[in-house]
């Protein structure tokens, strides 16, 4: 079947301005995760949903960045008033559900964020 | 704080022979701990996983790795690596309590196998 998709693949955008990204996690599964992986790093944790809400958002880094989950399946990260230490690559990760201890997190390919 | 460590950014092999990648953590709470593998241009892939029972577990493309609590290490080993192992490697832990669903991943380590 299907897995994670995310799109755009690659976005470029200027300082300042503002931006979407997508994913489309594995139907049917509940919990829905979003990573940034700096170069050189492994990936960090920002934010986690549970159906339609986010159960976890403490690893956003400010109020420039926010998620929503509308309808429990597609998600979509933006991005305000983008700074050049937000390039990236973003990843999304689904799960059949986010508590019990066999679960896995299925990961998209991830967009690559730069900001010039 | 629950970190992840893994001390080596970069391990250079010859097809055939063995490797371990190394990662540590540190935390006093119970842990789920987990390898992926990174491909150029692609997505993180789930090589094996441990959650509780036997400390060694065997994961795809045959690769093992051994859960040792009191030194609070999860090394992966392959007794002989080929060509098409190169990639990066991220060690991820789930430390169960608060924000027990996200993991926490290392800095990773580039496997370089050459002929």
């Amino acid at each position: 079947g299907a897995g994670v998709s995310q799109t755009p693949s690659n976005k470029v955008t200027e300082k300042g301005k503002y931006v979407e990204l997508r994913c489309d996690p594995i139907s049917g599964h509940t919990a829905l995760y979003w990573y940034r992986q700096s170069l050189g790093q492994g990936p960090e944790f920002l934010i986690y949903f549970q159906g339609t809400g986010a159960a976890d958002d403490s690893g956003l880094p400010n109020d420039r960045f926010f998620a929503v989950r509308p309808e429990g399946s597609v998600s979509t990260l933006k991005i305000q008033r983008t700074e050049r230490g937000d390039s990236a690559v973003y990843l999304c990760a689904s799960s059949l559900a986010g508590t019990g201890p066999s679960y896995e997190q299925y990961f998209g390919p991830g967009t690559r964020l730069t900001v010039t | 704080a629950q970190s992840v460590t893994q001390l080596d950014s970069q391990v250079p092999v010859f097809e055939e022979a063995p490797v371990e990648l190394r990662c540590n953590y540190s935390s006093s709470v119970s842990v789920y701990l987990f390898w992926y593998v990174q491909y150029p241009n692609q997505g993180l892939q789930l090589l094996l996983k441990y959650l509780s029972g036997s400390t060694l577990v065997k994961g795809i493309n045959g690769f093992e790795a051994e859960f040792n609590k009191s030194q609070t290490s999860f090394h992966l080993r392959k007794p002989s690596v080929h060509i098409s192992d190169t990639a990066e490697y991220f060690c991820a832990v789930r430390f169960m309590n608060t924000g027990f669903q996200k993991l926490v991943f290392g800095t990773g380590t580039r496997l370089l196998v050459s002929p």
